[in-house]
C-alpha cells in the first residue's frame, strides 16, 4: 500500500518570504512523486515531479522540491512567495513497478495563504 | 492548447436519480483516470482506462458506479441511484502513455461538482 502525509493543514507566510510545504510518503518500492496546485473551482495543475536522479527538482512558477529518500520526504519550496501562490497544494505518489498500476495516491492537501 | 475537459461543471441531482459525467481527455492520450474529491480532502482514485480497456476499477465505491470509454477517447462516469454521500467533485485526468508503472504526468480537468439533495 502507498500513502502520503501532509502534516500541515495550512501554512501562512508573508509575501517575499520563503515558502515550504511538507510531504512525507510511504511506498513499497521506488516512488514517483508529484506536486499539484488547486485554485478555487479549478482542477489540479501540475507543478513538478521526481522520477530519479537529482534530488532537487525544479518546476513551474519558481517552485522546487527536494527528494529525501532516508526521510521519505518530498517538501515543496519557493524562495520568495507571492500573494498569487495562495492556493491548495497536493502531494501525490505512485510506485514505479508495473504491477502497481498508474494510480496516484494523494495527501490531504495543505492550504497556503500568502499575506501582502 | 486543449487540455482535459469535463462536463457538466456542476450537477445537482435528487437522491435516487442517475447521473452521467463526461470527460474529454487530451487528444492522443492513452490513459484516462477518474478520481473523487470529497470536500476538504485529497482526490481518491476510482478507476483507470488504457485505451478502451478498464484495467483497474478497484476504487469504485459501489456497484452503483460505472465507467466506460468505448472508443478509447471520451469517457463517461455513471452513478446510479445517487446518494448524498456521492456528493463530491469528480476529477478526470489523462496521461500520454499506457505503460503501467510509467512516470507520465497525469493532467487533470476542471472537475464536475456533484451535489445530491
Amino acid at each position: 500500500a502507498q500513502s502520503v502525509a501532509q502534516p500541515e493543514d495550512q501554512v501562512n507566510v508573508a509575501e517575499g518570504n520563503p515558502l515550504t510545504v511538507k510531504c512525507t510518503y510511504s511506498v513499497s518500492g521506488n516512488p514517483y512523486l508529484f506536486w499539484y496546485v488547486q485554485y478555487p473551482n479549478r482542477g489540479l495543475q501540475f507543478l513538478l515531479k521526481y522520477i530519479t536522479g537529482d534530488n532537487l527538482v525544479k518546476g513551474s512558477y519558481g517552485f522546487e522540491a527536494e527528494f529525501n529518500k532516508s526521510q521519505t520526504s518530498f517538501h515543496l519550496k519557493k524562495p520568495s512567495a507571492l500573494v498569487s501562490d495562495s492556493a491548495l497544494y497536493f502531494c501525490a505518489v505512485r510506485v514505479s513497478i508495473k504491477a502497481a498500476g498508474n494510480k496516484l495516491t494523494f495527501g490531504g492537501g495543505t492550504r497556503v495563504l500568502v499575506k501582502p | 492548447g486543449a487540455g482535459v475537459s469535463q462536463s457538466p461543471r456542476y450537477k445537482v441531482a435528487k437522491r435516487g436519480q442517475d447521473v452521467a459525467l463526461r470527460c474529454d481527455p487530451i487528444s492522443g492520450h492513452v490513459s484516462l483516470f477518474w478520481y473523487q474529491q470529497a470536500l476538504g480532502q485529497g482526490p481518491e482514485f476510482l478507476t483507470y482506462f488504457q485505451n478502451e480497456a478498464q484495467l483497474d476499477k478497484s476504487g469504485l465505491p459501489s456497484d452503483r458506479f460505472f465507467a466506460e470509454r468505448p472508443e478509447g477517447s471520451v469517457s463517461t462516469l455513471k452513478i446510479q441511484r445517487t446518494q448524498q454521500e456521492d456528493s463530491a467533485v469528480y476529477l478526470c485526468a489523462s496521461s500520454f502513455t499506457g505503460t503501467s508503472g510509467s512516470s507520465d504526468t497525469q493532467y487533470f480537468g476542471p472537475g464536475t461538482r456533484l451535489t445530491v439533495l
